[in-house]
């Protein structure tokens, strides 16, 4: 199913506390992105990294925070300095730089902050 | 930078019926151009897009037109079906960078 997982599909946060977001790829994307989603103002970039061991703002980027230790994982934490979380936020990969590569999307993950 | 605008945000047709979505782009230096579908509760995936070297692209019963002059772009949909109610995104992209602009989504409602 496209070969991009995020997990959880639901998750629930304390004010204050910070989470992390997974998300796995085994199409060996070099490029792989973090998107939040609101009702009504599409799809936003909060990091995105090309290659290992590199990874670049966003749009949105404050409050989150990411790394790029292993090609197939772009893990994402939502910090207690985020003040607005509750969102859905989507992860994407492609092959790498070239401006006409697909970008292909997980399942998403929905965060509800209490 | 870039900014992508998209109208309408919501549409409705009945199930035969054509639908154009639109969008512009504000970045002169943008060269793709892809849409994306979102079904309720899924994840978006590509539908169709566009270099900025090619005017029309068309796939079965969806097109999309580019006009890099006035630039804006629209996806055309002919002979809607229930089945392409979903929410449509488009996305600008310039040569030299990694980075996706998205337009705010476009809700398409096809009743039959």
């Amino acid at each position: 199913d496209g070969g991009i997982t995020q997990s959880p599909k639901y998750l629930f946060r304390k004010e204050g506390q910070n989470v992390t977001l997974s998300c796995e790829q085994n199409l060996n994307h070099d490029a792989m992105y973090w998107y939040r989603q609101d009702p009504g103002q599409g799809l936003r970039l909060i990091y995105y990294s090309q290659i290992v061991n590199d990874f670049q703002k966003g749009d949105i980027a404050e409050g989150y925070s990411v790394s790029r230790e292993k090609k197939e994982s772009f893990p994402l934490t939502v910090t207690s300095a985020q003040k607005n979380p509750t969102a859905f936020y989507l992860c994407a990969s492609s092959i790498g730089l070239a401006a006409y590569n697909e970008q292909f999307f997980g399942p998403g993950t929905r965060l509800t902050v209490l | 930078g870039e900014n992508v605008e998209q109208h309408p945000s919501t549409l409705s047709v009945q199930e035969g019926d054509s639908a154009v979505i639109k969008c512009t782009y504000s970045d002169s230096a943008s060269n793709y151009f892809p849409w994306y579908k979102q079904e309720l509760g899924k994840r978006p995936q590509l539908i169709i897009d566009i270099r900025s070297n090619v005017g029309e692209k068309k796939d079965q019963r969806i097109a999309v037109t580019l006009n890099k002059t006035a630039k804006h772009f629209s996806l055309h949909i002919t002979e809607t079906q229930p089945e392409d109610s979903a929410v449509y995104f488009c996305a600008a992209r310039r040569d030299n960078t990694d980075k996706l602009i998205f337009g705010t989504g476009t809700r398409l409602q096809v009743f039959p």
